[in-house]
């Protein structure tokens, strides 16, 4: 069975430019979750769908941020503009259950 | 006052040596807790979950105290396959995982 998968592993933007990290949960997850991990500190949530609703957004830093997750399956989650800060892992988790949940290889979003 | 708070180590242990990992956590009503293992620039792996009664597995024991907000990982007879860093989660129920910066492990021939 494939894994969490996201697109692309890497991305290099500059301050002002658009990026937008794919996620494929495993197939038949309806729950879906991402996280950031910035350089020092912990991985923190950002925010959880359950199917193509959006569960719990109070990890989003700011309006800057907007996830989509249409049809329920595949989610995107896109960074307009980019600022230095937003730099670091972004990593996508899926579960069938609330508690276990498997994460992808994230992306490494670097903003110069 | 972190949420989930960690020694960052590194732990720098010999192969077959035993080593103990702690945590403690501020939200007394976390209602799950984990033990994730996170190798450099992977993902982070679910490897066990921590019950009151506590839990083994293989050379794994997880322990949660909490009266005291503690949660422990006990790993026997290390391996160099176990040098990773280790992540103390917890989960107040409602789905979102609050992690720990964690914890390195470096275990030496």
């Amino acid at each position: 069975e494939a894994g969490v998968t996201q697109f692309p592993s890497h991305s290099v933007i500059e301050k002002g430019q658009t990026v937008t990290l794919r996620c494929d949960p495993i197939s038949g997850h309806d729950n879906l979750y991402w996280y950031r991990r910035v350089m020092g500190k912990e991985i923190k949530f950002l925010l959880h769908f359950v199917k193509e609703s959006k569960q719990d957004e109070s990890g989003m830093p700011n309006n800057r941020f907007l996830a989509e997750r249409t049809g329920g399956t595949y989610s995107t989650l896109k960074v307009q503009p980019a600022e230095l800060e937003d730099s670091g892992v972004y990593f996508c988790a899926s579960s069938l259950q609330s508690y276990e949940q498997y994460f992808g290889p994230g992306t490494r979003l670097t903003v110069t | 006052r972190k949420e989930v708070e960690q020694d960052p180590g590194p732990f720098n242990v010999p192969e077959g040596a035993t080593v103990a990992f702690n945590c403690t956590y501020s939200n007394s009503a976390s209602q799950s807790f984990f033990w994730y293992r996170q190798d450099c620039r992977k993902e982070p792996k679910l490897l066990m979950s921590v019950y009151s009664s506590g839990n083994e597995d293989g050379r794994f024991t997880a322990q949660l105290n909490r009266a005291s907000q503690y949660i422990s990982l006990l790993i026997r007879d290390s391996k160099l396959s176990d040098s990773a860093t280790y992540l103390c989660v917890v989960s107040s129920g409602y789905s979102t995982l609050t992690f720990g910066k964690g914890t390195m492990l470096l275990v030496s021939p």
